[in-house]
């Protein structure tokens, strides 16, 4: 079983529509989480933290489910350029800063 | 601008031949870094972790002999693939943590680097 699993994508969705990526992890030492994007053929880029309380930037909300080991994401009115990939990461701190990452949802949207 | 460098962005080489692949942090100090792979639609993975002053320590699977990493100073990892062979092209990333910023530790990324063996 991977560490840290995601939907498997792709996603396709028109503009304006709301999407949800959901993400599991297995490693009960993953001791902070972060949703990143990834753009085709460049470096993955934090797009947000994740708490346990939840975390809203704008259209893009997170949640942390620690119990369940569940990690969302919700993306409001999709915009064309939100289509990337996005991964669901845990990081091991007292490993150094160890990345475990998911292996990315893909997100196309189309106009 | 950049607080990861990583260097060359892109590298074609030629079968059996090496390539050396330089991480910099560059006003910080990384006294660990990682290198991660990642193949065309997949994932990023865990190479190894790049210990300053120290041996690497690889993930299962990954062949040290293969991928030597050195980590010579606390600004400066360094990846190369010896022998390369076609199956080694892939997207290679660093990443350094930097600690003590206001959210508390904070990972930063190298620009990655494509590597093509023909």
């Amino acid at each position: 079983r991977k560490e840290v699993e995601q939907d498997p994508g792709p996603f396709n969705v028109p503009e304006g529509a709301t999407v949800a990526f959901n993400c599991t992890y297995s490693n009960s030492a993953s001791q902070s989480f972060f949703w990143y994007r990834q753009d085709c053929r460049k470096e993955p880029k934090l797009l947000m933290s994740v708490y346990s309380s939840g975390n809203e930037d704008g259209r893009f909300t997170a949640q942390l489910n620690r119990a369940s080991q569940y990690i969302s994401l919700l993306i409001r009115d999709s915009k064309l350029s939100d289509s990337a990939t996005y991964l669901c990461v845990a990081i091991i701190y007292n490993q150094g800063g160890k990345l475990i990452f998911g292996q990315g949802t893909e997100l196309s949207v189309k106009p | 601008g950049a607080v990861v460098s990583q260097h060359p962005s892109r590298v074609i080489c030629k079968s059996g031949t090496s390539v050396k692949i330089e991480c910099r942090s560059l006003d910080f100090q990384a006294t660990t870094m990682f290198w991660y792979r990642q193949f065309p639609k997949k994932s990023l993975m865990l190479m190894a972790t790049s210990n300053e002053g120290s041996k690497a320590t690889y993930e299962q699977g990954v062949e040290k002999d293969k991928f030597l990493i050195n980590h010579a100073s606390l600004t400066l990892s360094t990846l190369t693939v010896t022998s390369a062979h076609p199956e080694d092209s892939s997207f290679y990333i660093c990443s350094a943590s930097r600690v003590g910023t206001p959210s508390g530790n904070t990972i930063y990324f190298g620009e990655g680097s494509w590597l093509t063996v023909v």
